[in-house]
């Protein structure tokens, strides 16, 4: 199985900060890379796929990389309602598995 | 638009069974895998597995192998997951995601919470 270590853990930032938050594959997953957002008692809310690719009504403020096997999502300009628990899966190969979770939080 | 309505909350007893249902609408039935994924209490998302609703292949996660089955209903459009000998710690929000390929995992379930309790 493909092993996605998600980091930090958690991260403090400030209203108008940029942050990045990283995941890296055990093996080499093309760009099967997709990022969520979620918030306490909510369905994770997909912002990314194919590694750098926004979900329609995504705003701009987030964005994705790749390089090799490492992804990273960045949030830019952080508000208030950034401020939430980010996850990465790979999707490609199953069994798909997801990151541990990255939980942004204000400073 | 794309809407998967999940079916009500469950509550059974530890070594029971519990089948969800997932009814898709919207868009092609048949184009589009559907994935369950779970989420214990304070945990991540897990993935669970995935069915192919064209010709009903499955693909599950290790770790629930030979304790889920899921299976799909062309007439309703509907998916079903059935998780057997259920203990405490499969309590959790279970949650049907549309696959790709277009839009992967934009699409979930309004979530389905099964307590599993003595």
């Amino acid at each position: 199985d493909i092993q996605m270590t998600q980091s930090p853990s958690s991260l403090s930032a400030s209203v108008g900060d940029r942050v990045t938050i990283t995941c890296r594959a055990s093996q080499g997953i093309s760009s099967y890379l997709a990022w969520f957002q979620q918030k306490p008692g909510k369905a994770p809310k997909s912002l990314i796929y194919a590694a750098s690719t926004l979900q329609s009504g995504v705003p701009s403020k987030f964005s994705g990389s790749a390089s090799g096997t490492d992804f990273t999502l960045t949030i830019s300009s952080l508000q208030p309602e950034d401020f939430a628990t980010y996850y990465c899966l790979q999707y490609n190969s199953m069994p798909y598995t997801f990151g541990q979770g990255t939980k942004l939080e204000i400073k | 638009q794309v809407q998967l309505v999940q079916s009500g909350a469950e509550v059974e007893k530890p070594g029971a069974s519990v089948k969800i249902s997932c009814k898709a609408s919207g868009y092609t039935f048949i184009s589009h895998y559907i994935h369950w994924v779970r989420q214990a209490p304070g945990q991540g998302p897990e993935w669970m597995g995935a069915i192919n609703p064209r010709g009903s292949t499955t693909s599950y996660a290790q770790n629930f192998q030979g304790r889920v089955t899921m299976t799909r209903d062309t007439s309703t459009s509907t998916v079903y997951m059935e998780l057997s000998s259920l203990r405490s710690e499969d309590t959790a929000v279970y949650y049907c995601v549309r696959g790709g390929p277009e839009y992967p995992f934009n699409f979930w379930g309004q979530g389905t919470l099964v307590t599993v309790s003595s």
